[in-house]
């Protein structure tokens, strides 16, 4: 699997949109984008994935560039439940190739002020 | 629809005992994968099971750690004479099948997980 590169910490305010980059320059064309949670001491939430099309669902958005080299999640209207640790994973979307566990990282540490 | 289900939520042990976390996954998912997180790291993934099989262990300790996922029942992960540095979160996903050779996007779904102290 591809690495990623995420900024260890953030700070945004409550009701505004966060934004949490990922640098993934090494992707290929196999493989998907996918971003999870973990709220403080809980299991991993799974949040949204993507290909190369921008993807969204009712939690959050997703905006991969053209040459999907990086991605932005987008959390549209932040709440203070939105404080988590957010991961950023690139892996292969077909089976039978291999790991199917997930490589975490250490993630962003999304910190949501009132 | 219940989630992934794992117990106990919390487990103390002494040095030496045997420990059992139990997973039942979502309905109508047919994978399991068990990882562990040690206090102020991140999620290491441990073991993937399709019913009755181990498909892949690579991230599972040599010694004294097993995994099972049973025809009927949840999938088992067994710490065998724990040390205190098997304490820690662990955690249990499932997901749903797919056939082999197509491409998947079938996302993980956690459990809670199981926070074992060994004193």
């Amino acid at each position: 699997d591809a690495k990623t590169t995420q900024p260890p910490s953030m700070d945004c305010a409550e009701g505004r949109a966060a934004n949490l980059p990922c640098n993934h320059s090494t992707i290929s064309g196999n493989e998907y984008v996918y971003w999870y949670r973990q709220i403080h001491s809980q299991g991993p939430q799974y949040i949204i994935h993507g290909l190369k099309n921008n993807e969204t669902n009712e939690m959050a958005s997703l905006i991969i560039t053209e040459d999907r080299k990086s991605s932005t999640l987008i959390l549209p209207h932040a709440t203070l439940r939105d404080t988590a640790v957010y991961y950023c994973i690139v892996r292969v979307g077909y089976s039978g190739g291999g790991a199917d566990g997930l490589t975490f990282g250490k993630g962003t540490h999304l910190i949501i002020q009132p | 629809n219940a989630g992934v289900m794992q117990n106990p939520r919390h487990l103390v042990r002494r040095r030496g005992q045997e420990a059992r976390l139990r997973c039942s996954p979502m309905k109508g998912h047919s994978h399991v994968y068990w990882y562990r997180q040690l206090p102020e790291e991140g999620l290491k993934f441990m073991v993937y099971l399709q019913k009755e099989n181990i498909i892949d262990e690579s991230g599972m300790p040599k010694e004294r750690f097993s995994a099972e996922f049973p025809k009927e029942g949840p999938s088992i992960l067994r710490i065998q004479q724990v040390v205190r540095g098997d304490s820690a979160a662990y955690f249990c996903a499932s997901s749903r099948s797919r056939d082999r050779g197509q491409p998947f996007t079938y996302e993980q779904y956690f459990g809670p997980g199981t926070r074992l102290t060994v004193t």
